[in-house]
């Protein structure tokens, strides 16, 4: 089984400022990771994958994340917050376990990105 | 660009009803996905759909749960007898067939409020 655990359910950043949400994976087999934001009203969009091959992602609207293994970690990171980032973000996992899995994602709980003036 | 629509976006039933929600999948793409999302909880999986039929279900898709691609290109989840535990956010997802790519596209999603 798959699970995925996003620390802290609320970030609230300045303007500016770093941003960076944690999340951690639990996978037996080599994980496909995701990252989904979700603004007010709308669907879950797609920011960033990782599958295979280079550890550190780039993504829509200047966020990447990188993939460590040792850690079990994928956090997400975006070097200077912008008011339109507020949002809710999700960490999610897949794989391709023996080449029978149909895809479906396990998400985390979701982290709440505050932005201040 | 292609994008997976939902109808409605918003439903309101009595405890009992049957619901049918709709999804308008991106054309080329041949997995179909729904997830829930209740309210202050974090998104799951409910189903998926592969060459017209179930591929994959969770313990949440129980009897109460069908899904169909009635014509080729609209994909939907019924709901026949709701429960007040049904109320969630409803979405639906769909992505290509390539094995080298996972990533889903995800419509805006369906509010079901049950009553």
């Amino acid at each position: 089984a798959q699970s995925v655990t996003q620390l802290g359910s609320h970030v609230s950043v300045s303007e500016g400022a770093l941003v960076l949400l944690r999340c951690n994976y639990s996978s037996s087999v080599p994980p496909y990771l995701f990252w989904y934001v979700q603004y007010p009203n709308q669907g879950l969009q797609l920011l960033l994958k990782y599958t295979t091959g280079a550890t550190l992602v780039k993504g829509i609207n200047g966020f990447e994340a990188e993939f460590k293994k040792s850690e079990t970690s994928f956090h997400l990171t975006k070097p200077s917050a912008h008011m339109s980032d507020a949002a809710e973000y999700f960490c999610a996992v897949t794989s391709n376990a023996g080449g029978t899995s149909y895809g479906k994602l396990t998400f985390g709980q979701g982290t709440i990105l505050t932005v201040h003036p | 660009e292609p994008e997976v629509t939902q109808t409605p976006s918003h439903q309101v039933t009595q405890m009992g009803q049957e619901v049918i929600l709709r999804c308008v999948p991106i054309s080329n793409h041949l997995y179909f996905y729904w997830y829930r999302q209740i309210l202050g909880q974090k998104v799951e999986f409910l189903v998926s759909f592969y060459n017209n039929e179930i591929s994959e279900k969770s313990e949440i898709f129980d009897d109460q749960f069908s899904v169909e691609r009635p014509d080729g290109s609209n994909f939907t989840l019924k709901i026949r007898s709701t429960k007040l535990e049904d109320s969630a956010m409803y979405f639906c997802a769909s992505r290509k067939t390539s094995s080298s790519s996972y990533e889903q596209y995800f419509g805006p999603g369906t509010r079901l409020t049950v009553t």
